[in-house]
């Protein structure tokens, strides 16, 4: 089955810690993105990556860092400089062709404590 | 200032009616693209229709039509015959510039209760 997954779906930490989440796709989209969710609000775009080895910053990177060493994976590293980092994230994926609708990971809800 | 308005934070509708969720946006652009998204309690999102600023018809996908009323900036949704399924959270998002601009920028969303 293609898709994206994200792992581990909950996560506990302690504050000071910086913690990597996962996200693996294999639907050979070049195209993926990291959205930090919080309680009754939309998404928010925190880094994207449109090839290999190449990233942008979105509204709210402070605090995160991404690598895309590869095209199947996209992990993001909460940083202790991250102020307020407990929230729900979000990965997704796109082709890049016309349409280029965001195929969407299941999430990891992060509580930092 | 804020790309996409959802004005209406929740809204319950009975089962087999049809429900309008609205979204306006606010684009400089002439080429840009309009998304729906379902969230359901689950928290994974589901891509449900899209528009383009230059596509001359309504989009539409099932139960999903999107009416883009493009003078006013508006693309709202409309679920047809509303299934106890479709409760969930509903998000109007907007991909600005030509294509190959990655980008979306989501609204703030609607709560969908479906009631039997």
């Amino acid at each position: 089955d293609g898709g994206i997954t994200q792992s581990p779906k909950y996560l506990f930490r302690k504050e000071g810690q910086n913690v990597t989440l996962s996200c693996e796709q294999n639907l050979n989209h070049d195209a993926m993105y990291w959205y930090r969710q919080d309680p009754g609000q939309g998404l928010r775009l925190i880094y994207y990556s449109q090839i290999v080895n190449d990233f942008q910053k979105g509204d709210i990177a402070e605090g995160y860092s991404v690598s895309r060493e590869k095209k199947e994976s996209f992990p993001l590293t909460v940083t202790s400089a991250q102020k307020n980092p407990t929230a729900f994230y979000l990965c997704a994926s796109s082709m890049g062709d016309r349409v280029d609708e965001q195929y969407f990971g299941p999430g990891t809800r992060l509580t930092v404590t | 200032a804020q790309k996409i308005t959802q004005t209406q934070p929740g809204m319950f509708v009975q089962e087999k009616e049809a429900v309008t969720l609205d979204c306006t946006y606010d684009t400089s652009d002439q080429s840009y693209g309009l998304f729906w998204y379902k969230q359901p309690s689950s928290g994974e999102m589901i891509f449900l229709i899209y528009q383009g600023s230059y596509d001359e018809q309504n989009a539409t996908e099932g139960r999903y039509s999107l009416n883009f009323q493009k003078a006013r900036k508006s693309a709202n949704l409309v679920i047809s015959a509303s299934q106890l399924g479709d409760s969930a959270m509903y998000f109007c998002a907007m991909r600005e510039g030509p294509f190959g601009d990655y980008k979306l920028s989501f609204g703030a969303g609607t709560t969908v209760t479906v009631r039997a």
